[in-house]
């Protein structure tokens, strides 16, 4: 499975888009983009996943660029309760977690 | 549709003690996979069941095993516990297992090793 680049730790104001970037330049054709958070202490939570098309759901969009090598989860409107660690994950057998990125949603 | 469900939430053992903890995948569902999280070395991927085989397994000891029923519960055992065991073992099923899938997660169970 491909490594995943991620930042450590992010901000961003209440009500605003939380845009949380994740680099996967070892991507192969087959594999899959996950994204899943953790709000502490619970289990991790599944996002979204694409494979190079963007995709849309209730909770967030993923925006694969066209070579694949990077992608972009996007929150709308982020709230207090977005507040958690985001994994992004290349997977095309077992899920591999990395560290994430500690997304802190500030009032 | 009930969510993943594990047993027990917390337990405490002793050093040299074995524990086996249980998971109960969500209905219909045909995979079942467990993690072990620590603080220090966060989420790892200990093996993957489907379908009452273990599809894949990560990089623990033989003290860890796992099996999964003909219903899809499954249950993972460790052996002789040591204090580095102590984590948060988290459970996950999703329907196909598959290349494309989502996984959901339980509450976890607390693992403290004395």
């Amino acid at each position: 499975d491909a490594k995943t680049t991620q930042p450590t730790s992010m901000d961003c104001a209440e009500g605003r888009a939380a845009n949380l970037p994740c680099n996967h330049s070892t991507i192969s054709g087959n594999e899959y983009v996950y994204w899943y958070r953790q709000i502490h202490s619970q289990g991790p939570q599944y996002i979204i996943h694409g494979l190079k098309n963007n995709e849309t759901n209730e909770m967030a969009s993923l925006i694969i660029t066209e070579d694949r090598k990077s992608s972009t989860l996007i929150l709308p409107h982020a709230t207090l309760r977005d507040t958690a660690v985001y994994y992004c994950i290349v997977r095309a057998g077992k899920l591999i977690f990395g560290q994430g990125t500690t997304l802190q949603v500030k009032p | 549709k009930a969510g993943v469900t594990q047993t027990p939430r917390y337990l405490i053992k002793t050093r040299g003690q074995q524990v086996t903890l249980s998971c109960s995948p969500i209905s219909g569902h045909r995979s079942v996979s467990w993690y072990q999280q620590t603080p220090g070395q966060g989420l790892q991927f200990l093996f993957e069941y489907f379908s009452e085989t273990q599809r894949n397994k990560g990089n623990f000891p033989g003290r860890f095993s796992g099996r999964q029923f003909s219903n899809s519960r499954s249950e993972m055992n460790v052996s002789t516990l040591e204090l580095g065991d102590s984590a948060l073992y988290l459970c996950a099923s999703s329907f196909t297992g598959g290349r494309t899938y989502e996984q959901y997660f339980g509450p976890g169970t607390r693992l403290t090793v004395t």
